[in-house]
């Protein structure tokens, strides 16, 4: 059974520029959730779908906006990225809502 | 809430000895927990998991206790090896904030030859 699968794995992208990540579950998984990781920190929530509905958002600005769509897939996208953007965004999906959750290997951004 | 904190708390120990991380959680509502392994540049990897009407619970050379009065979790490795060396993160899983996971600040252990 395939793992997680992130997209792209890095990324170098300018401030104010947009970018979009994208993650494919573990088949049959309904629910993806977005991490934030920047060295030395543990993982920041950034939200969860679950059934192409968002069910849980972390404390982070409206430019960090997300989706599900039928097939389990989620993206995710920052707009007017800003130095701080920089970090490995971990994509985790599981079967329901609150169970175990199997990482992908993260996507790193970097913004210069 | 979620994880915070600049600095990880580091935990070093000597090969082959047993260690033992350990992870306060906040909400009397969780009834589910899960430890994670992060080796550097992977994602977390699930190591074990516990509910709440269980005290302890036991893996391949793992064991993760729970202490529901007063809220804390551990996770003891024993005879550590050198590829135990990693971030460990504690997840809570609270009833009521929607099953959302709940991350620890987590700990790196460093093993010692």
């Amino acid at each position: 059974k395939a793992g997680v699968t992130q997209t792209p794995r890095y990324l170098i992208k300018t401030r104010g520029q947009q970018v979009t990540l994208s993650c494919s579950p573990i088949s049959g998984h309904r629910s993806v959730s977005w991490y934030q990781q920047t060295p030395g920190q543990g993982l920041q929530f950034l939200f969860e779908y679950f059934s192409e509905t968002q069910r849980n958002k972390g404390n982070f600005p409206g430019r960090f906006s997300g989706r599900q769509f039928s097939n389990s897939r989620s993206e995710m996208n920052v707009s007017t990225l800003e130095l701080g953007d920089s970090a490995l965004y971990l994509c985790a999906s599981s079967r329901q809502l609150g169970a175990e959750a199997f990482f992908g290997q993260g996507t790193r951004l970097t913004v210069v | 809430g979620e994880s915070v904190g600049l600095h990880l708390p580091t935990l070093s120990v000597q090969e082959g000895d047993n260690s033992i991380i350990n992870c306060a959680y906040s909400n009397s509502a969780s009834d589910y927990f899960i430890w994670y392994k992060q080796e550097s540049g992977k994602g977390p990897q699930f190591i074990i998991d516990i509910r709440s009407n269980m005290d302890k619970r036991q893996g391949q050379r793992v064991t993760v206790l729970l202490n529901k009065t007063v809220k804390h979790l551990s996770l003891q490795i024993a005879a550590t090896q050198p590829g135990d060396s990693a971030v460990y993160f504690c997840a809570e899983s609270p009833m009521d904030s929607n099953y959302q996971l709940i991350w620890g600040a987590g700990t790196k252990l460093i093993i010692k030859p």
